[in-house]
């Protein structure tokens, strides 16, 4: 168990929908990143927060957004869903504002359906 | 853009073999790290490689970085059925007090026993 959760498990849900995924870090860690892990792709970043703040951008789309709040825990929202954005979605999370050690997840499966 | 290319993709050996899974790419990277990941999980950190030429050995399993900081390699010996599982490479690319980790596409390790 790395201490960083991520609700819900699975999510399936119909094209052009908008569902919204949230990840809770380990205790003390103020950075949260997001990714994105499909089969053709591999694990791609999406975004990282640091302490309410956005530090970094990875190859996230205008459709996806994210934000992370004063208790730290963060939302992940897509919207106008396609069928190639069913992969498994992941939140890590580390202390500092640069990448050292990060913590991952267990992962959302969202279903585009 | 940064990439890092993994080979094999795949590998299915026996048990008590040995084997090395090479990690390489045209970028510098501040770090690198290893990662295995189980179905239905997150990727867990293996270990964090800092310095050119930097050894470590984990158990069975040693991480090698090289000299110039852009590629690495991860050999185990003697590998066991527990050992299966994806294992990932990660670049650390650190820019505007943020960064963000490149990942190679992975190799699928089974090991029959």
């Amino acid at each position: 168990d790395s201490g960083v959760t991520q609700t819900p498990k699975h999510l399936i849900t119909a094209t052009g929908q908008r569902v919204t995924l949230r990840c809770s870090p380990r205790s003390g860690d103020l950075s949260v990143y997001w990714y994105q892990q499909s089969l053709d792709q591999g694990l791609q970043f999406l975004i990282q927060y640091y302490n309410g703040e956005e530090r970094a951008k990875g190859n996230i789309l205008e459709r996806f957004s994210a934000q992370q709040f004063p208790d730290l825990h963060s939302e992940l929202n897509l919207s106008s869903l396609e069928l190639g954005d069913s992969a498994l979605y992941f939140c890590a999370s580390s202390v500092g504002q640069t990448i050292y050690e990060q913590y991952f997840g267990p992962g959302t499966r969202l279903t585009v359906t | 853009t940064q990439l890092l290319e993994q080979s094999p993709q795949f590998l299915s050996i026996q048990e008590g073999e040995n084997l090395t899974v090479y990690c390489n790419s045209s970028s510098v990277f501040s770090s690198l790290q290893w990662y295995r990941q189980e179905p239905g999980e997150g990727p867990v950190l293996l270990v964090t490689v800092v310095t050119g030429g930097e050894v470590k050995k984990l158990k069975r399993l040693t991480f090698q970085f090289g000299d110039a900081r852009k590629d690495s390699s991860l050999h185990i010996t003697a590998a066991q059925p527990g050992d299966t599982g994806l294992y990932l490479c990660a670049g650390l690319w650190i820019y505007n007090q943020g960064g963000k980790l490149i990942f190679g596409q992975g190799t699928e390790l089974s090991v029959k026993p």
